[in-house]
């Protein structure tokens, strides 16, 4: 079965550059979901989308921005980049508007910021 | 959201089942309980769900009693593979609602 993908799977930056992550959920899905997890640390919840809308805000620094697509992908843009903003970025999705079905991760991207 | 509260490591020996309990005192009337498996470097993948009684899949079961406020994870003879950090989360799932991962059990399984 499709799962969700994210791209690209590993990023280096550099302090103050930006980044873009990209998530394509699950086919059908209409929600997606992005979370941080740093070294040693549970996933965080960052922003979520239900069909193209944000539906629920989390620990997001200002610096950071995403939207959903009509095609229902989504991208997490990040500016500034920061020493701390190194970790894991996991894209979750949904089939939110059948009542809780569980949301399903994709594998990642990690970031490093040098 | 209800906080949970779990184990933060168990050991285990290929073939035992393991059982994982979870707490959640604070389960609203509409939440459901889902459990999700996490290996080293890849997403959370999810287990198994539920809102009462006793789920079963083919990978685990999941004990809830009448109250509600605490859930088993049941992993029969688990082997070496099943190693992994095991989230237990309560919410609705519902219109892009969050998921609030709180410290996790560390299953370690020995040969």
């Amino acid at each position: 079965a499709a799962g969700v993908i994210q791209s690209p799977r590993h990023l280096i930056k550099e302090k103050r550059e930006t980044a873009t992550l990209k998530c394509y959920p699950i086919p059908r899905h209409d929600t997606v979901y992005w979370y941080q997890q740093g070294p040693g640390q549970d996933p965080q919840f960052l922003i979520s989308f239900y069909e193209k809308m944000q539906s629920d805000k989390g620990s997001i620094p200002d610096r950071f921005s995403a939207q959903q697509f009509s095609d229902y992908h989504s991208e997490l843009n990040m500016s500034s980049l920061e020493l701390g903003d190194s970790a894991l970025y996991f894209c979750a999705s949904s089939l939110a508007s059948q009542g809780n079905q569980p949301q399903h991760f994709g594998d990642g991207t990690r970031l490093s910021i040098l | 959201l209800a906080k949970t509260t779990q184990p933060i490591s168990m050991d285990s020996y290929e073939g035992q089942e393991v059982n994982i309990t979870c707490s959640h005192n604070n389960i609203a009337t509409n939440d459901y309980i889902t459990w999700y498996q996490q290996f080293p470097s890849q997403g959370p993948r999810f287990i198994i769900q539920g809102y009462k009684t006793k789920v079963t899949n083919e990978v685990a079961s999941l004990f809830i009693p009448a109250d509600r406020k605490s859930s088993t994870l049941s992993l029969p003879r688990v082997s070496l593979s099943d190693t992994a950090v095991y989230y237990c989360l309560v919410g609705l799932n519902n219109a892009g609602n969050m998921l609030t991962f709180g410290g996790g059990t560390r299953l370690m399984v020995k040969p």
